[in-house]
């Protein structure tokens, strides 16, 4: 149990282009899903929280007008990366707490995603 | 600020117990001590976690001393499956990934 997909798994796109990343919790329900960016060789950093139905929240230094996060149920949210450049190729991560969390706040994570900005 | 403080890296031989520790002194009373880890190109995977007492499931065993301020994760019999980057975290609700500690098991 407690798997979250992440697609795609890999996109190589054109500068200027906008990305749209899909995580889904596939065995549960998660009011809240996060977004982690990871450069290489470096470990995993908080880009956003995501609350189903309502408004994401960024961490200092993130772009919400850059990084457009939709959390329209309960098993779905969305990154996309608008306007992408080739400082944004990155290895992209959600997760996802399931609901109700029995008081552990336990995150499981898609398999992530690699943007390749060309 | 860190929360934890980690070895940057430790070898373990195959079939041997992996003891990885971690300090984490300025822990609060209601913050869990959780434990991840990272194969490489993948996405992290929860191993256990825990508040006062030790716990131990299907991956692992956590220790966490009386005072709290440190704990040690046990893999009981590496496998070279197990070769990857554990993170100790401290936090009530999101997670900071420090550097973590880079394990690789070897045959």
């Amino acid at each position: 149990g407690a798997v979250v997909s992440q697609h795609p798994s890999r996109v190589i796109c054109k500068s200027g282009t906008s990305v749209k990343i899909e995580c889904r919790s596939l065995d549960f329900q998660a009011t809240t899903m996060f977004w982690y960016r990871q450069f290489p060789k470096q470990s995993l950093m908080l880009m956003a929280t995501s609350n189903e139905g309502s408004k994401a929240t960024y961490e200092q230094g993130v772009e919400k007008d850059k990084f457009l996060i939709n959390h329209a149920s309960l098993t779905l949210s969305t990154l996309t990366v608008t306007s992408a450049h080739p400082e944004d190729s990155s290895f992209y991560i959600c997760s996802a707490i399931p609901y109700p969390n029995r008081g552990r706040n336990i995150q499981y994570f898609g398999a992530g995603t690699r943007l390749s900005v060309l | 600020d860190a929360k934890t403080t980690q070895p940057p890296s430790m070898d373990c031989a195959e079939g041997r117990a992996a003891n990885l520790p971690c300090n984490h002194s300025t822990i609060s009373g209601n913050e869990y001590v959780y434990w991840y880890r990272q194969i490489h190109s993948q996405g992290p995977q929860y191993i256990i976690h825990g508040l006062k007492n030790n716990e131990t499931n299907e991956m692992a065993s956590l220790i966490i001393t009386e005072d709290r301020k440190s704990s040690t994760l046990i893999l009981p019999h590496a496998t070279l499956r197990d070769t990857a980057v554990y993170y100790c975290i401290v936090d009530d609700y999101k997670l900071s990934f420090g550097a973590g500690t880079t394990v690789t098991v070897r045959a």
